[in-house]
């Protein structure tokens, strides 16, 4: 499986956007890019996921980069409730399924 | 409505006593599976079910095994707890179809050795 680099932290205010981004520079061909996070004490909740085209839902934004080397999650208006870990993951195709979390990103948004 | 279901939430057994965690789906998923996740660590894979066919991972320890007896159902087994295995259990299901599929976490059960 290809690996992701993310920062370990991020701070962003309240009703601003965040930008989450994550590097996946071994990519292949055929691998999704998934965003999920994990609110304290929770288990992970699915944002999205994208192959190469920006996607868009209710809860985010994913903009991949044309290499596909990178990209980046965008909440558009944070709130208090987005602080939680975000993991950005890369997933293998064919009959490797496997969803394997790195370290994340801990998104600490501020009043 | 609760499409993973972990029971329970919370879970406290003595070290070395069996102890089983189970996971439910209302999804009618191919594919589950159990991570374990530390105290401010990543969720780590332990094994996944396609079916009914398992899957472990190189690394997890011969103390966890797993049952998967119909589609909706699946268990964790702790044979001899030790202090090191208290942790956050996560059960997560997922389709095998293709490439573009997500998958959804139960709640966690935090187990407690002591």
């Amino acid at each position: 499986d290809a690996k992701t680099t993310q920062p370990p932290s991020m701070d962003c205010a309240e009703g601003r956007a965040a930008n989450l981004p994550c590097n996946h520079s071994t990519i292949s061909g055929n691998e999704y890019v998934y965003w999920y996070r994990q609110i304290h004490s929770q288990g992970p909740q699915y944002i999205i996921h994208g192959l190469k085209n920006n996607e868009t839902n209710e809860m985010a934004s994913l903009i991949i980069t044309e290499d596909r080397k990178s990209s980046t999650l965008i909440l558009p208006h944070a709130t208090l409730r987005d602080t939680a870990v975000y993991y950005c993951i890369v997933r293998a195709g064919g009959s490797n399924y496997k969803l394997t979390f790195g370290k994340g990103t801990l998104l600490t948004v501020n009043p | 409505d609760a499409m993973v279901i972990q029971n329970p939430r919370y879970q406290v057994t003595q070290f070395g006593k069996p102890v089983t965690l189970s996971c439910s789906q209302t999804l009618n998923h191919n594919v589950m599976y159990w991570y374990q996740q530390k105290s401010s660590q990543a969720p780590k894979l332990l094994f996944h079910y396609y079916d009914k066919d398992f899957n472990n991972e190189a690394d997890t320890p011969d103390n966890f095994q797993s049952r998967r007896p119909n589609t909706s159902f699946c268990f964790l087994d702790i044979r001899s707890p030790g202090l090191g295995d208290a942790a956050m259990y996560l059960c997560a299901t997922s389709r095998r179809q293709g490439f573009d599929t997500e998958a959804f976490f139960g709640q966690g059960t935090r187990l407690t050795v002591v």
